[in-house]
């Protein structure tokens, strides 16, 4: 499953599919991105970043990918499993350092079984 | 389970109440962070604090008041709040904020406040 655009904030996925979720981000300048998972009443847990002067990074299970032409950001889950549902979200680092994240306006992810 | 430890996990006072919001972290960063999150959205930035200075202050309103007595703590205390404020405050902490030292920031599980 796929989330497209920045204002579609659900996204439903069968258990053991991939789920890419999408962000587009909104300063050209900015130079360090994260993405945070949080699961309901808990704060946002990291999940993954990357910096500017890479396009792809990997994680357990995840992949980050970044699109700096179109100011774009993606989240890849392979093979969701009940525990990935939560609301996910980008942030990007306005100011250099990790000093002024902003956050897009996240995508909740169910996994159905 | 979080290494940025918020209390209280909830929070009910009048209008007319002072009270503060406590948050410790142990991993020696020296960047700490006040959030603000209202239902179905996201995190936004209200205070940074570097070495125990305010760095940043988002326009925040003055019945917001941050300090950070040492390394580890940061406190935000609280006075003359109205419903509106009512929200989820997250801490969080980086392990500094200068240019060229990218790491991301490490939340706690915020302290829930609802304005009578």
């Amino acid at each position: 499953g796929e989330s497209v655009g920045l204002h579609l904030p659900t996204l439903s996925v069968q258990e053991g599919d991939n789920s890419i979720i999408n962000c587009a981000y909104s300063n050209s300048a900015s130079d360090y991105f994260i993405w945070y998972k949080q699961e309901s009443g808990k704060g946002p847990q990291f999940i993954i970043d990357i910096r500017s002067n890479m396009d792809k990074r990997q994680g357990q299970r995840v992949t980050v990918l970044l699109n700096k032409t179109v100011k774009h950001l993606s989240l890849q889950i392979a093979a969701t499993q009940p525990g990935d549902s939560a609301v996910y979200f980008c942030a990007e680092n306005i100011l250099g350092g990790a000093q002024k994240l902003v956050f897009g306006q996240g995508t909740r992810l169910t996994i159905n079984p | 389970d979080t290494e940025v430890t918020q209390t209280p996990k909830h929070l009910v006072m009048g209008m007319t109440n002072k009270k503060s919001l406590k948050c410790e972290q142990h991993m020696g960063h020296r960047a700490m962070y006040w959030y603000k999150q209202k239902a179905k959205k996201p995190p936004e930035l209200m205070f940074v604090y570097s070495y125990e200075k305010l760095s940043i202050n988002e326009s925040v309103p003055s019945r917001f008041s941050p300090e950070c007595p040492n390394s580890s703590l940061l406190n935000l205390h609280l006075h003359a709040l109205q419903p509106e404020d009512s929200a989820l405050y997250l801490c969080a902490s980086s392990q500094e904020i200068y240019r060229g030292t990218n790491q991301p920031q490490h939340f706690g599980d915020g302290t829930r406040l609802s304005i009578l």
